[in-house]
């Protein structure tokens, strides 16, 4: 069965505390690999595409990595504005839905 | 740009009435989908459409009903409300089935009491 395993769940950290989320993933065939930013009564908000193992993307201080089995978004720095909870998808195929398998995202908070 | 539009924002039902949730986009996307966000249990594709005139289940399709009779818009229709419906559902669309991310709508919170 097709997965989308985020951690933590939950990662509070310091202004300026370097750290990164995790999303593990379970797919027949990857198309892409997404990551969302979602603000508390928001819908979500794109941020990267991922398609290749060994591919990286970055986003002020924000980079997104991605292996053969997971990807990481790294965050550098952060500030209180980075709070949000972080959401990753999969496009997978054979696929003619266009159907993205979200996993259940990691609520982010950075104290000031 | 104005993107994926919904409406309302917010909805009291009671159990067994109707409504219909409205999306609408201006980037001439061919693909829209419907999906519901539950605590837990993350986004779940509703319903989803590839173009004007065609429509299909998604994974939690039962009591949920779509149309596509243009490429802007694509409603979602509450047949007859139960409590198990409560949710934020969220429309998006992008370019096509197999291309470009997906882009969201800011969603309309559901309340069946």
């Amino acid at each position: 069965e097709d997965q989308v395993t985020q951690s933590p769940e939950a990662l509070r950290l310091q202004e300026g505390e370097s750290s990164s989320l995790n999303c593990s993933y379970t797919v027949s065939g990857l198309r892409g690999l997404f990551w969302y930013r979602q603000d508390p009564g928001k819908g979500p908000e794109f941020l990267f595409t991922l398609y290749s193992a060994g591919e990286e993307k970055e986003k002020e201080r924000l980079k997104a990595t991605l292996t053969k089995k997971e990807s990481f978004l790294h965050i550098t720095a952060p500030k209180p504005e980075d709070s949000a909870t972080y959401l990753c998808a999969v496009h997978i195929v054979p696929s003619n839905t266009g159907k993205l398998i979200f996993g259940q995202g990691t609520t982010l908070q950075v104290k000031p | 740009n104005a993107g994926v539009t919904q409406t309302p924002k917010f909805q009291v039902l009671k159990t067994g009435q109707s409504m219909t949730l409205q999306c609408a986009q201006d980037m001439n996307h061919e693909y829209m989908s419907w999906y519901r966000q539950d605590p837990g249990m993350g986004l779940r594709l509703i319903h989803y459409s590839v173009g004007a005139g065609i429509t299909d289940q998604g994974e939690v399709p039962n009591g949920y009903n779509v149309s596509r009779s243009t490429t802007e818009d694509f409603p979602l229709r509450l047949l007859s409300a139960a409590p198990s419906q409560t949710s934020v559902y969220f429309c998006a669309s992008r370019r096509n089935a197999n291309t470009g991310e997906l882009f969201f709508g800011e969603g309309s919170r559901l309340t069946v009491l």
